[in-house]
């Protein structure tokens, strides 16, 4: 059977409205995070990252904040498109760790036409 | 392109037969990759550090004899599931980085589903 809460939880946005997924990480500790896209039966594909001395960074369409005193992370997509329908995952990383990344939950993102 | 492949891209064997997934920087050289494994609706679980010329690290709870890493080569690195079983089902996933230390160029692998009959 299925256990509650390890679902991934769902994003429902219009096409053409900006989105906004939240992730909470761990470790304090962690310098470095960065935000992957999933599409089904795929590997993750990297988006953007940012390091622990930015608060906030900006891509294509995409922009990533930083705010480590309460330890989240978030990812705003602007003008979302239905291209942009799928699991999206935060990682975080400690700087020497081996390059070893942590994931958060992830979070589907669906685009409504 | 893709730059990390994964070979196969999906398997189906019997329970108990044993299952090689080959995991394959392109053009580049990794002296070190990851294999993660992920349940259908949950996140990405790390297995494993594959080292180049040294002994895997695994992770808490990942029986090291269960799933076999070896890291053949600068460009190749292969995980076995040994007797496979039904709960061992899952889509099987390597990263490698591009650059020593550098977590942001890791590059991931299309996904290997394995399903255990």
């Amino acid at each position: 059977g299925e256990s509650v809460g390890l679902h991934l939880p769902t994003l429902s946005v219009q096409e053409g409205d900006n989105s906004i997924i939240n992730c909470a990480y761990s470790n304090s500790a962690s310098d470095y995070f960065i935000w992957y896209k999933q599409e089904s039966g795929k590997g993750p594909q990297f988006i953007i990252d940012i390091r622990s001395n930015m608060d906030k960074r900006q891509g294509q369409r995409v922009t990533v904040l930083l705010n480590k005193t309460v330890k989240h992370l978030s990812l705003q997509i602007a003008a979302t498109q239905p291209g942009d329908s799928a699991v999206y995952f935060c990682a975080e990383n400690l700087t020497g760790a081996n390059s070893k990344l942590t994931f958060g939950k992830g979070i589907t993102l669906s685009v409504r036409p | 392109g893709a730059v990390v492949s994964q070979h196969p891209s999906r398997v189906i064997c019997k329970s108990g037969t044993s299952v090689k997934i080959e995991c394959r920087s392109l053009d580049f050289q990794a002296t070190t990759m990851f294999w993660y494994r992920q349940f259908p609706k949950q996140s990405l679980m790390l297995m494993a550090t594959s080292n180049e010329g040294s002994k895997a690290t695994y992770e808490q709870g990942v029986e090291k004899d269960k799933f076999l890493i070896n890291h053949a080569s600068l460009t190749l690195s292969t995980l076995t599931v040994t007797s496979a079983h039904p709960e061992d089902s899952s889509f099987y996933i390597c990263s490698a980085p591009r650059a020593s230390g550098g977590a942001g160029t890791q590059y991931f692998g299309p996904g290997t589903r394995l399903l255990v009959l």
